[in-house]
């Protein structure tokens, strides 16, 4: 069945860092792409989305490519900030408006 | 405009206890599911529903109850608490049940423990 697998956490950079955060899928057919970020003791929250191969999904500083070739959607930020300090998703949606997530990776920024 | 109301917000209950977790939405969403969110674990799929009056299982549907009798409601009952089902639970509901998963929108959450 469809899956997506994302790199293991904590992430702990300093302010001003360079951040990636690596996401691969695997699905039947071509899923939309998303990254969804949880701040302490909230919901979740989309952060971006990509629904076709090559689609560039941005907001707020941070942006994905949707990459057929590797099944990838890897996150980047050029300058993380403090606030940025969150629990990340990646998720695949299909066919069936099912949303699967991988397994959150935990952002600590510095200053 | 509310969202996703999730009610309530922490619980506690004792091994064997039943309970339902409520979940309502005001933006007339057709597809509304319910998650469970555990460490190292992401947001696994418990049940889902594409419309009032149907319902259909997730990833880990067992020991957990849903029905849609109405568009905006969709309560998960916990029928004989286990401690394996100690975790946070996540409503969310959606624009579009064709497919995609696009425009989901989450409650914040019922933090649950069995004792």
């Amino acid at each position: 069945g469809d899956s997506v697998t994302q790199m293991e956490g904590p992430v702990t950079l300093s302010e001003e860092a360079f951040l990636t955060i690596n996401c691969t899928y695997t699905a039947t057919g071509y899923p939309s792409l998303f990254w969804y970020v949880q701040y302490p003791g909230e919901g979740l929250q989309l952060l971006l989305k990509a629904t076709k191969a090559d689609d560039k999904g941005s907001n707020k500083g941070f942006e994905a490519t949707y990459r057929k070739e590797t099944t990838s959607f890897h996150l980047e930020k050029g300058s993380v900030q403090v606030s940025d300090s969150a629990v990340y998703f990646c998720a695949s949606g299909g066919a069936t408006n099912k949303l699967i997530f991988g397994t959150g990776t935990l952002l600590a920024v510095q200053p | 405009n509310a969202g996703v109301t999730q009610t309530p917000k922490f619980q506690v209950l004792k091994t064997g206890q039943s309970m339902t977790l409520q979940c309502a939405q005001d933006m007339n969403h057709e597809y509304m599911s319910w998650y469970r969110q555990d460490p190292g674990m992401g947001l696994r799929l418990i049940h889902y529903s594409v419309g009032a009056g149907i319902t259909d299982q997730g990833e880990v549907p067992n020991g957990y109850n849903v029905s849609r009798s109405t568009t905006e409601d969709f309560p998960l009952r916990l029928l004989s608490a286990a401690p394996s089902q100690t975790s946070v639970y996540f409503c969310a509901s959606s624009y579009r049940r064709t497919g995609g998963g696009y425009g989901y929108t989450f409650g914040s959450g019922t933090r649950l423990t069995v004792v």
